[in-house]
């Protein structure tokens, strides 16, 4: 069975800071992981995934994730906040074997404070 | 390029009725699934379509059921609401059949409330 764990249901940040979300995982086989970002009342949007060879993801909007299979974590970092990173960050893990049932966790919002 | 599009975008419902929500995948999609976001919660996996047949189901009762059209547009219909089924529904596409490295692009959701 997989599982993700996000720490923290709400982080803040103050603009410039830098953000830091945690992320650990569970999984019987090697995961494919992901995050996401969803802005209120809209769908998510994937802001970067790791699947096999470089550990150091980048994304998009200036955000990147290493994965760290000894901890079992994928966090997310962005050197300096913007006022325009506040929503809720999904990570998530799906199975590399087939199909795209993706289990997400229970998300952290960021609040990014002027 | 339209992206994955839903209908409605809101719902109004009362415990023991039925719903059918719509997706239309992004173009040159042929797979979609489906996933239930609780308030609050992180989206839960309800199923997956694809060439018009249900290929993984989550841990959802059978009052969840659904279709792939030809078309690969999809409906999600539930059966005998609960107030428990209020959440946003939301629907992803994604370009390949079972390419496991393949990204779901989602759409903007249905909220449905059940009174």
């Amino acid at each position: 069975a997989q599982s993700v764990t996000q720490l923290g249901s709400h982080v803040s940040v103050s603009e410039g800071a830098l953000v830091l979300l945690r992320c650990n995982y569970s999984s019987s086989v090697p995961p494919y992981l992901f995050w996401y970002v969803q802005y209120p009342n809209q769908g998510l949007q994937l802001l970067l995934k790791y699947t096999t060879g470089a550990t150091l993801v980048k994304g998009i909007n200036g955000f990147e994730a290493e994965f760290k299979k000894s901890e079992t974590s994928f966090h997310l970092t962005k050197p300096s906040a913007h006022m325009s990173d506040a929503a809720e960050y999904f990570c998530a893990v799906r199975r590399n074997t087939g199909g795209f049932k993706t289990i997400f966790g229970a998300g952290t919002r960021l609040f990014v404070k002027a | 390029d339209a992206g994955v599009t839903q209908s409605p975008t809101h719902l109004i419902k009362t415990r023991g009725q039925q719903v059918t929500l719509r997706c239309s995948p992004k173009s040159g999609h042929d797979t979609v699934s489906w996933y239930q976001q609780a308030l609050g919660q992180g989206p839960q996996f309800i199923f997956q379509y694809y060439e018009e047949e249900e290929r993984q189901r989550g841990n959802f009762p059978d009052r969840f059921s659904g279709h792939q059209f030809p078309n690969y547009s999809s409906e999600l219909n539930v059966n005998a609401l609960l107030l428990g089924d209020s959440a946003l529904y939301l629907c992803a596409s994604s370009p390949v059949g079972t390419g496991v490295e393949e990204t779901q692009y989602f759409g903007p959701g249905t909220r449905l409330l059940v009174l």
